[in-house]
């Protein structure tokens, strides 16, 4: 079955510092996504992006957030400088198109980013 | 984009027994999605129910819409083990993005 890949599983990095986490979605899948989750807590929306613009984003993604679509498959978030509230779980997700009023997301595995 | 609010919070049972939550939300749907988070993993979509539906069905599995009430049911029977892990209901409209509560936890007890 098709599945959403992320890297990597688990990054630590020093506060002040740029992460990229990478993502290879559904190659099909027209929608991607980044969600976080802190621990403990639920499954909050960052980002959509479609036809390579991002086209809602909530208001977690503040300036320090990016993401972007550089080749064919891959679909990258970056946090251009880290904090330690930072530290979460980054699931990366994607669907198939919403034409059909549906919009099924599979996730992946997620990336787990400890700040320190 | 509106999220789901799941209820209980927890919930216990042991293994073979049924469980079931609930799910209420505020404003008009097209449709409304059931996914399951076992500890520390991704979600997994388990069952997409529309507007027009009332009832569907996928294994052991069965989902409840009522639009009038603008709630959702989850029933689980015949649980296992395997079934421990959180359940959160996605209401959908148009948005491009889907949002998520709290989630009911649910412990499968051997």
């Amino acid at each position: 079955e098709p599945e959403v890949t992320q890297t990597p599983s688990h990054q630590v990095t020093q506060m002040g510092q740029e992460v990229i986490l990478r993502c290879v979605p559904i190659s099909n899948h027209l929608y991607f996504y980044w969600y976080r989750q802190i621990l403990g807590q639920k499954v909050e929306f960052l980002v959509s992006f479609y036809n390579n613009e991002i086209s809602e984003k909530s208001e977690i993604f503040d300036d320090q957030f990016s993401v972007e679509r550089p080749d064919g498959s891959n679909f990258t978030l970056k946090i251009r400088s880290t904090k330690l509230e930072d530290s979460a779980m980054y699931f990366c997700a994607s669907s198939e198109n919403r034409a059909s009023g549906a919009n099924v997301l599979t996730f992946g595995a997620g990336s787990r980013l400890t700040v320190l | 984009s509106q999220q789901g609010e799941e209820d209980p919070q927890a919930l216990s049972i042991q293994e073979g027994e049924n469980a079931t939550m609930n799910c209420s939300y505020k404003t008009s749907i097209n449709n409304l999605q059931w996914y399951r988070q076992n500890s520390g993993r991704g979600l997994v979509h388990l069952i997409l129910i529309r507007s027009n539906e009332r009832e569907k069905h996928s294994g052991r599995l069965r989902v409840t819409l009522d639009t009038s009430k603008k709630s959702s049911s989850l029933l689980i029977t015949a649980s296992r083990a395997a079934d421990t892990a959180s359940y959160f209901c996605a209401p959908h409209f148009n948005d491009y993005k889907l949002s998520f509560g709290a989630g009911t936890t649910v412990t499968v007890r051997a």
